[in-house]
């Protein structure tokens, strides 16, 4: 069955650096694009970056392009999330999710999701 | 950037009771929708793909309808396990979620 299992997450200055981990299992990895989300104590999603099946293209959210950078390992089925310049805002719980998509043109969806791993930026 | 509106933030519903969440894109999204829920503490979970297309394993009470910049998320004979947030997102243009729709009994 298909698994997303996180790590990475900790507390972390403001200003810091972080890396974020996602080991996936139960299906083909090379054939999947991957996201990575997050979720602010009490509010809702908010999307942040996305990665092609074989990353020849990634895509960012506003508010974290230029500090944030989505990378993937298809020889170790990882996919994950560097973090820089860390502020009070990125404070959230991250999952990582397998992108999916059906029909023509295709219409892209999140079907499977990660634990969720809690990044808190704080002095 | 598309926009992605939900109503109401919040319900209150009883058990058996049919209700409507609905979502609005700020552009035209065509048929690009999902929905997907999050029960208190857990991770979300997909319920529709495409506007419409129910996803495997979930019930069928739950259906979603719309095209364009409106749609509609329905539970019917809703009960007690029903009871979460619901969101909707756009896949049209990268990617957006709405707001968040609580669902309490």
């Amino acid at each position: 069955q298909v698994q997303l299992v996180q790590s990475g997450g900790a507390v972390v200055q403001p200003g810091g650096s972080l890396r974020l981990s996602c080991a996936a299992s139960g299906f083909t990895f090379s054939n999947f694009g991957m996201h990575w989300v997050r979720q602010a104590p009490g509010k809702g999603l908010e999307w942040v970056a996305y990665i092609w099946y074989d990353a020849s293209n990634s895509y960012y959210e506003d508010s974290v392009k230029g500090r944030f950078t989505i990378s993937r390992d298809s020889s170790k089925n990882m996919v994950f999330l560097q973090m820089n310049s860390l502020g009070a805002e990125d404070t959230a719980v991250y999952y990582c999710a397998r992108n999916a998509d059906r029909g023509y043109p295709p219409a892209p969806y999140f079907d499977h999701w990660g634990q969720g791993t809690l990044v808190t930026v704080s002095s | 950037d598309i926009q992605m509106t939900q109503s109401p933030s919040s319900l209150s519903a009883s058990a058996g009771d049919t209700i409507t969440i609905s979502c609005r894109a700020s552009h035209n999204i065509s048929f690009f929708l999902n929905w997907y829920q999050q029960k208190p503490g857990r991770t979300p979970e997909l319920l529709i793909s495409a506007a419409s297309i129910l996803h495997s394993g979930v019930p069928k009470r739950f259906s979603g309808s719309g095209s364009g910049t409106d749609f509609t998320l329905t539970i019917s004979s809703l009960q007690l396990e029903d009871v979460a947030t619901y969101y909707c997102q756009q896949s049209y243009s990268v990617f957006t979620f709405g707001g968040g729709t609580k669902v309490e009994f």
